[in-house]
């Protein structure tokens, strides 16, 4: 069964500071990968989505992901982090009949 | 554009009392999922649908059935709710099942 592991469940920066939150996934042949991201008492909203074809994807609100198959990972980044950028992001990967999400990872962003 | 919509957005329950969260989406989406989300733990997935007619069990079933009633709608009861089924509930659809899916708003449950 697939799985999906996101490293560092809070992760705190600066506003126009680089953010990097970090997915790996386990995987014996190429998946869809996704991005959601929660803003507070919200529902999920999907950010970005790998499939094939290229491999650096670019998302909503500027944020983008690169899938490394070498690395199993699929990092999600953002040159220059926005107050509004403070939610919970979740990587997802799929199975063969189902997403099966990662615990989540925390953004704060402070001024 | 309502997307998936789900009732109710509260609801406080004492230990063993019934009840049926709803879940309707108007985008046509062949697959439906109810998942639960709790503190640290991410999203579990209890029950999915494949297809009209057909449900299957996710990580957490126990303690919960669903119904597929058509196309739009997917149902999770909780027969005897428990205080452990404390949870934010979230209900999912998406054209097939290992595509992107939508999401509702989610409907927060407190049992007592």
């Amino acid at each position: 069964a697939q799985s999906v592991t996101q490293l560092g469940s809070h992760v705190s920066v600066s506003e126009g500071a680089l953010v990097l939150l970090r997915c790996n996934y386990s995987s014996s042949v190429p998946p869809y990968l996704f991005w959601y991201v929660q803003y507070p008492n919200q529902g999920l909203q999907l950010l970005l989505k790998y499939t094939t074809g290229a491999t650096l994807v670019k998302g909503i609100n500027g944020f983008e992901a690169e899938f490394k198959k070498s690395e199993t990972s699929f990092h999600l980044t953002k040159p220059s982090a926005h107050m509004s950028d403070a939610a919970e992001y979740f990587c997802a990967v799929s199975d063969t009949d189902k997403l099966i999400f990662g615990t989540g990872t925390r953004l704060q962003v402070f001024p | 554009n309502a997307g998936v919509t789900q009732t109710p957005k509260f609801q406080v329950l004492k230990t063993g009392q019934s009840m049926t969260l709803q879940c309707a989406q108007d985008m046509n989406h062949n697959s439906m999922y109810w998942y639960r989300q709790d503190p640290g733990m991410g999203l579990r997935l209890i029950y999915y649908s494949a297809s009209e007619g057909t449900t299957d069990k996710g990580e957490v079933p126990n303690g919960y059935n669903v119904s597929r009633l058509n196309k739009r709608e997917f149902s999770l009861r909780l027969e005897s709710a428990a205080p452990s089924q404390t949870s934010v509930y979230f209900c999912a659809s998406g054209t097939s099942l290992n595509t992107e899916a939508f999401f509702g708003q989610g409907t927060r449950l407190t049992v007592v």
